[in-house]
């Protein structure tokens, strides 16, 4: 299978602080990593798209400078969230996407475990 | 129109029935379809995936695919409770493309 780690699973921390996560991929070699966040009993809406080595792709309305992608190799991504607040409280899930070599270049996307944000 | 349009629910099947999770997508240029299940507070997760018109079969899930119509659909056989989850279709533009969620049926499989 195809495995997607994310650290740390829970983050409590203080207003204005800035808090780091990580997103490997185990097992496979991530052509592409996806940054989504999830509010309760709503949809996943993507954040923005990383490829290793380039700069990221946000989605409309979400401030790069506050989310802060690296993306250092074919198996790290990170979502470094700036100076948080309350209202940035929110379940965040990385995906990473793995090339389907035996039918050409389909793509299938694997989610990590998620970490959940609270700023209090 | 929304891009991916799944029915909200929720869906309630016996165990040991056969659940019917539905999805139309509006983008003709969509080419990777994917299910996903997403419990409750968790991560979702792949469960299927299909690329071309027909039934693909894995275990007690089938996907069917149909381009035309542009519907997607996945079948759980012999549904036990532990399959009560939301059941996330997406599909991707291109084969490469992000993913394009639907918000998702919620299933609820009763004892």
């Amino acid at each position: 299978g195809a495995v997607v780690s994310q650290h740390p699973s829970r983050v409590i921390c203080k207003s204005g602080t800035s808090v780091k996560i990580e997103c490997r991929s185990l097992d496979f070699q991530a052509t592409t990593m996806f940054w989504y966040r999830q509010f309760p009993k709503q949809s996943l809406m993507l954040m923005a798209t990383s490829n290793e080595g380039s700069k990221a792709t946000y989605e409309q309305g979400v401030e790069k400078d506050k989310f802060l992608i690296n993306h250092a190799s074919l198996t790290l991504s990170t979502l470094t969230v700036t100076s948080a607040h309350p209202e940035d409280s929110s379940f965040y899930i990385c995906s990473a996407s793995r090339t389907l070599a035996a039918l050409g270049d389909y793509n299938e996307q694997f989610f990590g475990p998620g970490t959940r944000l609270t700023v209090l | 129109q929304k891009e991916v349009e799944q029915n909200s629910g929720p869906l309630s099947v016996p165990e040991g029935a056969i659940a019917s999770l539905n999805c139309t997508y509006s983008d003709r240029g969509s080419q990777s379809f994917f299910w996903y299940r997403q419990y409750s507070g968790k991560s979702p997760e792949l469960i299927m995936s299909i690329y071309s018109n027909g039934d693909k079969e894995d275990g007690r899930f089938t996907a069917q695919l149909n381009k035309a119509s542009q519907y997607v659909s996945l079948l759980i056989r012999d549904s036990q409770p532990s399959d009560s989850a939301t059941y996330l279709c997406a599909v991707t533009r291109g084969s490469q493309g992000n993913l394009i969620f639907g918000k998702g049926t919620k299933l609820s499989v009763k004892p």
